[in-house]
């Protein structure tokens, strides 16, 4: 079945640097939605990509959908202490056709050290 | 909008007792689907449903483990018996139905605790 891995399991940064966490695909994916949870809580929707390539930004984090739609990945530009979390990337394959089938990645968790 | 409303928030039961979580999906959102995180498993999707029907149950763990839809307006996710290993964070989600090329935007639930001692 799809696989969806993560990299680095864990990063520990101090406020102030970036942060980058990268998703690998096993199988082509036809978008990719990432997620944030905060400690204790439950997985909040960030963004979708849709498009080969494809690069959106929101303040300070950066999301880029690879060309071969098999990878993405999340950057943080200067990290807060709000920024602590795990994020998860989720994608759905693209040859299963109609429904909603989301695979989670395995998550990547950063803290933030003062 | 009160968002996907989970219960119970926690339970910690005994090992072969039956466990009942309970979900409401957001009104209008077509989609429900019931993940299950653990440490050592991440979050898993065991199974989702399309206008109340059973779509893709390939995650449920074992027969110990059902899920049923009887309207628009609720879920449960039922184990029977319960045992130790099945301890994680339950969590409901419902979206949009999604097209055939994209995938909606889930909402979550604030998640089941289950113990199971």
């Amino acid at each position: 079945g799809q696989q969806v891995m993560q990299i680095p399991q864990y990063q520990h940064v101090q406020e102030g640097e970036d942060f980058t966490t990268y998703c690998n695909s096993s199988t082509t994916l036809s978008n990719i939605q990432w997620y944030k949870q905060r400690p204790g809580g439950h997985p909040v929707f960030l963004i979708q990509l849709v498009k080969s390539g494809e690069v959106k930004k929101q303040k300070r984090l950066t999301f880029q959908f690879g060309e071969a739609k098999k990878n993405s990945s999340l950057h943080i530009t200067a990290t807060q202490t709000t920024d602590v979390g795990t994020y998860f990337c989720a994608g759905k394959a693209r040859l299963t056709g109609g429904g909603n089938k989301l695979t989670f990645g395995t998550g990547t968790q950063l803290k933030v050290e003062l | 909008d009160a968002g996907v409303i989970q219960s119970p928030r926690h339970e910690v039961t005994e090992m072969g007792q039956e466990v009942t979580l309970r979900c409401k999906p957001i009104s209008g959102h077509n989609s429900l689907f019931w993940y299950r995180q653990t440490m050592m498993r991440g979050l898993e999707l065991l199974i989702y449903f399309n206008n109340n029907v059973p779509i893709d149950d390939s995650g449920m763990p074992e027969d110990r483990f059902s899920a049923k839809m009887p309207n628009a307006s609720f879920s449960t996710l039922k184990i029977q018996p319960s045992e130790p290993r099945d301890s994680a964070v339950y969590f409901c989600a419902s979206s949009p139905t999604g097209g055939i090329s994209g995938a909606n935007v889930l909402t979550f639930g604030a998640g089941s605790r289950l113990t199971v001692l």
